[in-house]
């Protein structure tokens, strides 16, 4: 079946630090890649998404790239700030979209 | 506009009691989903609505747990004789129909915290 492994936490960051969050996948198929992000008290939320090989996600800063030989889906960012504090889960959906299968989380911690 | 809204945001119960857990989703999304997060842990699918019906509930643990939305809005997550192991975070989102070609942008709630003593 599905699974997604990604780097385990916490992390703890000073501001303007560089981040990566490491994410590997098993999945038959060609699955879409995601990353959502929970802040606190909120909801989970999607940050970015890749679709297919080679695909780059991007948004508010965060990278990652769909990379099928490593089977991979690292996320980063150049400059952290303290607003990014938050858990951040690597997700995989299969061929029919209607399951997330989901990372364990790593919760980022942003220092002043 | 307002997200997805579910209520109660914490429930404490005790073991063998029934629990109802409800999700109100973004208007206008026919497909609606529910989860469940267990510490330290990412969320486990659980069950699949597309309008009123069940399109895929394989992720139910087993058949003390029911879900139903009988007008393609809101749905009722219904667990029967609780268990300490069912407490957990329950989580429900809501998407556009079908969700191809925006695959896993689902919206989510803040979640329903339960606790089963």
């Amino acid at each position: 079946g599905n699974s997604v492994t990604q780097m385990e936490g916490p992390v703890t960051l000073s501001e303007e630090a560089f981040l990566t969050i490491n994410c590997t996948y098993t999945a038959t198929g060609y699955p879409s890649l995601f990353w959502y992000v929970q802040y606190p008290g909120e909801g989970l939320q999607l940050l970015l998404k890749a679709t297919k090989a080679d695909d780059k996600g991007s948004n508010k800063g965060f990278e990652a790239t769909y990379r099928k030989e490593t089977t991979s889906f690292h996320l980063e960012k150049g400059s952290v700030q303290v607003s990014d504090s938050a858990v951040y889960f690597c997700a995989l959906s299969d061929g029919s979209a209607r399951q997330l299968t989901f990372g364990s989380g790593t919760q980022l911690t942003v220092l002043p | 506009g307002a997200g997805v809204s579910q209520t109660p945001s914490n429930k404490v119960t005790e073991k063998g009691k029934y629990v109802e857990l409800r999700c109100d989703p973004i208007s206008g999304h026919t497909a609606l989903y529910w989860y469940r997060q267990s510490l330290g842990q990412g969320p486990e699918f659980l069950i699949y609505f597309q309008g009123t019906g069940a399109a895929d509930d394989s992720g139910l643990p087993n058949d003390r747990f029911f879900a139903v939305r009988p007008e393609g809005s809101v749905s009722t997550l219904k667990i029967q004789r609780t268990e300490r192991g069912d407490s957990a975070v329950y989580l429900c989102a809501s998407s556009l129909n079908p969700p191809s070609g925006r695959a896993g942008e689902l919206f989510f709630g803040e979640g329903s915290r339960l606790t089963v003593l």
